[in-house]
């Protein structure tokens, strides 16, 4: 069975520096792989998605992944973090026919 | 085009008490799945529906039920509600298959007293 693990419960930036939010997973097959970001109050959004097309993925704000097989790593950045970032971020895993599954999330904080 | 809707946005309840919760998916969507998202145990899947058919069911009890009508609508209902049954419930929905792109409603809050 797939699963995620989320390296850091918790990501502390300065607004303007760069945003690194670490994922791992685990999957028998060639896994789909997905960021999602939950504003407070709000619902889920798709940040971004692999699957087996190019390894590096751009998302929507400047966010983007890689995907590294080798490692089972699916870390997201951006270079620059806005203020509007701040939020809490999922990185999910999914295997063909299966449901997605969920890692328990990074919140996101950026200082001023 | 309008998003996934959820109503009631939020709702409290008593222990023993029953609840249902609706999900409208977004126009075209076939698949609408249902998630408990609690601070402990985070975003875990209930259920995912097709063409009014249940095709995935997650690791909770019986007393979590759901359906989808004809029209993709679902709904989630739980039964003899718990203490640990307070949390945030979120709908989702894709075209085709969970896999694809999934769009979030912004989910109900339920408390148990």
């Amino acid at each position: 069975a797939q699963s995620v693990t989320q390296l850091d419960s918790h990501v502390s930036v300065s607004e303007g520096t760069p945003v690194l939010l670490r994922c791992n997973y685990s999957s028998s097959y060639s896994p789909s792989l997905f960021w999602y970001v939950q504003h407070p109050n709000k619902g889920l959004q798709l940040l971004l998605k692999y699957t087996s097309a190019a390894t590096l993925v751009k998302g929507i704000n400047g966010f983007e992944a890689e995907f590294k097989k080798s490692e089972t790593s699916f870390h997201l950045t951006k270079p620059s973090a806005h203020m509007s970032d701040a939020a809490e971020y999922f990185c999910v895993v999914s295997e063909r026919n299966t449901p997605l599954v969920f890692g328990k999330g990074t919140r996101l904080s950026v200082i001023a | 085009k309008a998003g996934v809707t959820q109503t009631p946005r939020y709702l409290i309840k008593t222990r023993g008490q029953q609840v249902t919760l609706s999900c409208s998916p977004i126009s075209g969507h076939r698949s609408v799945s249902w998630y408990q998202q609690t601070p402990g145990q985070g975003l875990q899947f209930l259920f995912e529906y097709f063409s009014e058919t249940q095709r995935n069911k997650g690791n909770f009890p019986g007393r979590f039920s759901g359906r989808q009508f004809s029209n993709s609508r679902s709904e989630m209902n739980v039964s003899t509600l718990e203490l640990g049954d307070s949390a945030l419930y979120l709908c989702a929905s894709s075209l085709w298959d969970p896999e694809n792109e999934q769009f979030f409603g912004p989910g109900t809050r339920l408390t148990v007293l």
